[in-house]
């Protein structure tokens, strides 16, 4: 069974910045995009950012462009998301995502998903 | 971006009955449509995409359909597993975004 295992969530101050990691085993993970959505406590989901199998694209939503980077080290098997400039309004769980796509297709589905890791932006 | 509106927020079902769950897009999406299950501490699960397709190991009393703007989730007879938040998630244009959520609930 597909695993993702989100790691580096915690409390961070405005402004500050902070990394996500996302280790993905059971699959091959150098076949698929992958996903980062996010959801704060208590709403709906949002979607953060993609990106394609072999790191050579990325979209993001524009509440995030030009303060996350999202990236991949295929031979380490793990997704990261850079988050700079952090604002009390990112604060959600973060979740990472396997595209339901799969041998260099992008579905922009995401069909696996790990369990999330708390990111907190207060003073 | 588009939006997706679903409806309603909360429904309100007893086990064994049917559930049906809407969502509308503000502008076409063809049928590039998910939908997903989220239970209470939990991820989202994949249940359908394509608008109808179900996901790997979904029961077949779930089922999606429609297109263009306007599509319904169904859930034939509700089992206990199954009273959670819905949501669905459309797939044409960038940014990727997802409706609201319709809560299911025991009546």
């Amino acid at each position: 069974q597909v695993q993702l295992v989100e790691s580096g969530g915690g409390v961070v101050q405005p402004g500050r910045s902070l990394r996500l990691s996302c280790a993905a085993s059971r699959f091959t993970f150098s076949r698929y995009g992958m996903h980062w959505v996010r959801q704060a406590p208590g709403k709906g989901l949002e979607w953060v950012a993609v990106i394609w199998y072999d790191g050579s694209n990325e979209y993001y939503a524009d509440s995030v462009k030009g303060r996350f980077t999202i990236s991949r080290d295929n031979s380490k098997n793990t997704l990261y998301l850079q988050m700079n400039s952090l604002r009390a309004d990112d604060t959600a769980v973060y979740y990472c995502a396997r595209d339901l796509g799969g041998f260099g297709e992008l579905y922009e589905v995401a069909d696996y998903w790990g369990q999330g890791t708390l990111v907190t932006v207060s003073s | 971006e588009i939006v997706m509106t679903q409806s309603p927020a909360t429904l309100s079902v007893s086990p064994g009955e049917r559930a049906t769950l809407s969502c509308r897009a503000s502008q076409s999406v063809s049928s590039n449509l998910a939908w997903y299950q989220q239970k209470p501490g939990q991820a989202p699960r994949l249940l359908i995409y394509d608008a109808s397709t179900r996901a790997t190991a979904i029961p077949a009393r779930f089922s999606g359909s429609g297109s263009g703007t306007e599509f319904t989730l169904t859930i034939s007879s509700l089992q206990s597993e199954d009273f959670a938040v819905y949501f669905c998630q459309q797939y044409n244009n960038w940014p990727l975004t997802f409706g609201g959520g319709t809560k299911v609930e025991i009546k």
